[in-house]
């Protein structure tokens, strides 16, 4: 059972343009949100990462909109650039557990 | 932020062998440690949990006797797959997680650079 879903698979988006990537959990006990940056062959880099208390979360261009009620979180990638291009992975945990991760966004911005 | 190295970066021996990968954590203490196994295109699985100083807790459906890890020191943790066949080729990535005061009040985990496997 996939505990973090996370959409699209694959993304596409103009320079510029605004990348978002979404992520749905059914877990109730996950209070904590981190998004993390793939490049190939590279280990996961953290980007940014929410605890539910705040309903958003602004890092330079990226911006993690959180929703509670719905169990849903998402990722915003404002004036979005080629160098941006990489796999995204969402994930979760309860409390600081162990994380369970989405099954990732390939993310290519087109020059 | 917080630096998490591992060495080799790439490996390739043949099948049979055994192989150690090592996990450090440069400049933060790390009481537990990660270890995950990513195929080409798939998200990250868990292997296995690592707390310095007692054994790791492996995941569903791991091999403790094929992937055997050690986490001696609060920056140091090793995983060594035993007698390798093919089948173990993969990309493996440790983790460590940070205590809240490093990363601006949240407990957070960083990733190593990881390491490429090729078993022949």
């Amino acid at each position: 059972q996939q505990q973090v879903k996370q959409s699209p698979q694959s993304l596409i988006v103009q320079k510029g343009g605004i990348s978002i990537i979404n992520c749905a959990y059914e877990n109730t006990a996950f209070d904590y949100f981190p998004w993390y940056q793939q490049f190939p062959g590279k280990g996961p880099a953290l980007l940014i990462a929410i605890r539910p208390d705040v309903s958003e979360k602004k890092e330079g261009r990226f911006t993690i909109s959180f929703n509670k009620s719905a169990k849903q979180f998402s990722l915003h990638i404002m004036d979005s650039q080629p160098g941006d291009s990489a796999t995204y992975f969402c994930a979760a945990s309860p409390g600081y557990s162990t994380l369970t991760f989405g099954k990732g966004t390939m993310l290519l911005v087109s020059p | 932020g917080a630096v998490v190295s591992q060495h080799p970066s790439r490996v390739i021996c043949k099948s049979g062998t055994s192989v150690k990968i090592e996990c450090r954590s440069l400049d933060f203490q790390a009481t537990t440690m990660f270890w995950y196994r990513q195929f080409p295109k798939q998200s990250l699985m868990l292997m296995a949990t690592s707390n310095e100083g007692s054994k790791a807790t492996y995941e569903q459906g791991v091999e403790k006797d094929k992937f055997l890890i050690n986490h001696a020191s609060l920056t140091l943790s090793t995983l060594t797959v035993t007698s390798a066949h093919p089948e173990d080729s993969s990309f493996y990535i440790c983790s460590a997680r940070t205590g809240g005061n490093l990363a601006g009040g949240l407990e957070t985990q960083y990733f190593g650079p990881g390491t490429r496997l090729l078993v022949l």
